[in-house]
Parts: structure tokens; sequence; C-alpha cells
């Protein structure tokens, strides 16, 4: 079946470091690819997203490019900020290819901690 | 134009209580997805609702759970006779129309003693 594979955290850098959270997937067909963002106590943002290959998302600094050859959706910043520490969540949406109904099947999160 | 909205945003129940968490979506919004976050996990697909009809359930368990999105008012996700391992955050999300990206509430916070 359909599934996210996401790096294991906790992730912990140095402001102004370099940020890369590696995502890949499993799914048939076509699916879509997202990144959200959940800060403590709170829901999931929508950081950015790709539909089709070669797309590249990009939103506030990060950015990620689906990878068709590859099965991947890394998400990387050139420069990360205290104020980006937060739990990322990679999912796809199954495309309604296997159930119709576009749910989405998410990776199991990597916490983000930037120290100043 | 308002978010999701979830209510309550915490909620504390003994074991064997009923928890009733509620959902309204985006406006124009009339697909409404509910999900399960268990501690330091990800998210887990539970059940799809258009307005009045259960679209897929597959992700909600057979018993005790139920949900529903009437005509009129919110999507109401329904656990009867909690237990502990019922404690997690549940997430609703909505989207215009199926197959569209799916924007997220703030999540209820069930607690179960």
């Amino acid at each position: 079946g359909n599934s996210v594979t996401q790096m294991e955290g906790p992730v912990t850098l140095s402001e102004e470091a370099f940020l890369t959270i590696n995502c890949t997937y499993t799914a048939t067909g076509y699916p879509s690819l997202f990144w959200y963002v959940q800060y403590p106590g709170e829901g999931l943002q929508l950081l950015l997203k790709a539909t089709k290959a070669d797309d590249k998302g990009s939103n506030k600094g990060f950015e990620a490019t689906y990878r068709k050859e590859t099965t991947s959706f890394h998400l990387e910043k050139g420069s990360v900020q205290v104020s980006d520490s937060a739990v990322y969540f990679c999912a796809l949406s199954d495309g309604g290819y296997t159930s119709g109904t576009y749910k989405y099947i998410f990776g199991t999160g990597t916490r983000l901690k930037v120290l100043a | 134009n308002a978010g999701v909205m979830q209510n309550p945003r915490h909620l504390v129940r003994r074991r064997g209580q009923e928890a009733r968490l509620r959902c309204s979506p985006m406006k124009g919004h009339s697909h409404v997805y509910w999900y399960r976050q268990l501690p330091e996990e990800g998210l887990k697909f539970m059940v799809y609702l258009q307005k009045e009809n259960i679209i897929d359930e597959s992700g909600m368990p057979k018993e005790r759970f139920s949900a529903e999105f009437p005509k009129e008012g919110p999507s109401i996700l329904r656990i009867q006779q909690v237990v502990r391992g019922d404690s997690a955050a549940y997430f609703c999300a909505s989207s215009r129309n199926r197959g569209e990206t799916q924007y997220f509430g703030p999540g209820t916070r069930l607690l179960v003693l």
C-alpha cells in the first residue's frame, strides 16, 4: 500500500544552518505531495506542495522537489531560524487511485530544534 | 475567511464516558476528513465525509466510533465508552472539492483518565 517514510528526528541545528529533512514515498498512480508544519500545541499548517513530477514547491524559504525517479520529496531551507522549530510532516494524497478518497498518508514527523 | 474550526480544543473524559468532537469546515468547503494523531506519531486517516454522506470510513475502529456531517451544522466525531487508548489529538481537515488541498483545524486533544 501507499506509505511515507521520513528521517527520524530530532534534528538540532544552529541558527542559519542548512536544513534537509528526507522524505521518500511508495505509491501507486500519481500522488500529490505535501509538507505540513506543526508548532507546539497547534494544528497542521500547509507549508508547500507539489502535484506532479519535477514540480518544486516553495514557501517561506523552504523548498521541496517532487522526484519521481527517486520517489522523494526532501524538504530544504538554506538558513534556518529559531522560529522554524517545529515538527514537520511529509504527506501524500493517494490521488483517488486506491480508494477514491484522496485521503492523506503522513510520515511520522521530524522534530526540528533550532538553537540561537 | 475563517479557517477550519474545532471544539473543544481540549477534552477530558473518564473511562466509559462519551466524547463528542466538533468540526466546522472552511466556508465553501463540503468535504471533511478526520485524522487521529497518537503521541509521537503521524496522523492516521479515520473517515471522509461529504454533506450527509460517509464516503470512506476505512480508518475508523469498528466499534464505539462514529461520524456524521449533517446538512446543517458541524461534523461530529463521536466516541462512545472511551478507553485510555483513545487519548490522542483528533484533527479535522476540509477541502472545497474532492481531491483538492486539505486545510487542517487546530485539533481536539482528548485525554481519557
